[in-house]
């Protein structure tokens, strides 16, 4: 079946530009996290929604970052006035949501962003 | 705060042997831990992941050792194959805070033949 999706796979944008991720994640899936990789580090935690309510963004690293799914399927995550900080791998994960439970995370191929 | 602590950072290890990679931690409210594999270009896939009420668990080639009292949990993988080679990840999370994941730094492991 389906996996987690995620587009554009490569994004280059200006500094100061703004730009929108989007992740697809399983369907049925009721969990969705974001996360950001940097190049040759594991991925940190940015932001988390249960269906379409965002539960958690605490690791949202500043105000120019703001993540919503309206519709409790797909997610958007979007990044305002990019820097060159910004640039790394996002990477979208999706589980079952199960309450109480502990369940395997899915994650999507990433979207690589560069920015100059 | 780095919460969870990964070495080493690469090993290269002969076909056929054994790779280990160890992660430490600090919280101890965090109650799951899975191992990640990732492939360039991908996505980290689970690779098996333990509970800290079980001290080992083993699926195929890949072995989880977790000692609570030390903080501590490792990854043993047998038999090692190039297709191994790869970024191994560890992680952490906890029920109470969602179960975002706390990743460790990675270990790249090249598997030669």
């Amino acid at each position: 079946g389906a996996g987690v999706s995620q587009s554009p796979r490569y994004k280059v944008a200006k500094r100061g530009q703004d730009v929108a991720l989007r992740c697809d994640p399983i369907s049925g899936h009721v969990s969705l996290f974001w996360y950001q990789q940097a190049l040759g580090q594991g991925p940190e935690f940015l932001t988390y929604f249960q269906n379409e309510a965002q539960l958690d963004k605490s690791g949202l690293p500043s105000d120019r970052f703001f993540a919503e799914r309206p519709e409790g399927s797909v997610s958007t995550l979007k990044i305002q006035r990019t820097q060159q900080e910004d640039s790394a791998v996002y990477l979208c994960a999706s589980s079952l949501g199960l309450a109480g439970g502990q369940e395997t995370q899915y994650f999507g191929p990433g979207t690589r962003l560069l920015v100059l | 705060q780095q919460q969870v602590k990964q070495s080493p950072q690469s090993l290269i290890v002969q076909k056929g042997g054994i790779s280990i990679i160890n992660c430490a931690y600090e919280n101890t409210a965090f109650d799951y831990f899975p191992w990640y594999q990732q492939f360039p270009g991908k996505g980290p896939a689970l690779l098996i992941a333990i509970r800290p009420d079980v001290s080992e668990k083993k699926e195929g080639r890949f072995t989880i050792s977790f000692n609570k009292s030390a903080k501590q949990f490792s990854l043993h993988i047998m038999d090692s194959q190039p297709g191994d080679s790869a970024t191994y990840f560890c992680a952490a999370s906890m029920r109470a805070a969602g179960n975002k994941l706390t990743f460790g730094g990675g270990t790249r492991v090249l598997v030669k033949p």
